[in-house]
């Protein structure tokens, strides 16, 4: 199952956009991408999902190159309240389900 | 909707028991439910996949003897953590995936913070 990279930290200002990237250079051709979110003793939240191409929902975008490769996360106008840790998780059902999540990426958002 | 429970939130334990973890979809079935183990400042590992009616099936590493998973139902999961010790104290956190729906798709419950004194 494809590892996962992620910038460990990254510091933002209100109103901005965010973008958080992960790499996943050994994802295999039935695997998918997803995002999720976690506050401090929490269960994850999820944000987008995604095979390849560009993903959008009402918080979130999520880029995937032709490669798959890597995926980026998109955030947009972020507040306060995004101050958490986002993971990415590569998920494959081949020969036994199987979840790799990312190391997180704990996102700061400053006023 | 996809919503998932855990009870306990929190539970402390002594050495040597046994304490039980439920996991619940509440408005849902979940024929698929899986458990994660979380240490503070990390990622979450998963330690098993859990199937209704069915073994689970645990992760290379996980002792499938001190870790027991129950799936009997379509909405409810147990996680038996047997024997714990200090090092078993860790966050738990239970995830589901809609039946009939994506497997790729899980919800997460709250977790439970264990600790064993």
């Amino acid at each position: 199952l494809a590892k996962t990279t992620q910038p460990i930290s990254m510091d933002s200002y209100e109103g901005q956009e965010v973008n958080i990237t992960c790499s996943h250079n050994n994802i295999a051709t039935n695997d998918y991408i997803t995002w999720y979110q976690q506050f401090p003793s929490q269960g994850p939240r999820f944000i987008i999902q995604g095979y390849k191409t560009k993903v959008t929902n009402e918080v979130a975008s999520l880029f995937i190159p032709a490669d798959r490769k890597s995926s980026t996360l998109s955030l947009p106008r972020v507040s306060l309240s995004d101050t958490a840790v986002y993971y990415c998780l590569v998920a494959s059902n081949t020969g036994g389900f199987k979840t790799i999540f990312g190391a997180g990426t704990r996102l700061f958002v400053k006023a | 909707g996809a919503v998932v429970s855990q009870h306990p939130s929190r539970v402390i334990c002594k050495s040597g028991t046994s304490v039980k973890i439920e996991c619940r979809s509440l408005d849902f079935q979940a024929t698929t439910m899986f458990w994660y183990r979380q240490f503070p400042k990390q990622s979450l590992m998963l330690m098993a996949t859990s199937n209704e009616g069915s073994k689970a099936t645990y992760e290379q590493g996980v002792e499938k003897d001190k870790f027991l998973i129950n799936h009997a139902s379509l909405t409810l999961s147990t996680l038996t953590v047997t024997s714990a010790h200090p090092e078993d104290s860790s966050f738990y956190i239970c995830s589901a995936s809609v039946s009939g729906g994506s497997i790729y798709e899980q919800y997460f419950g709250p977790g439970t913070r264990l600790t064993v004194t």
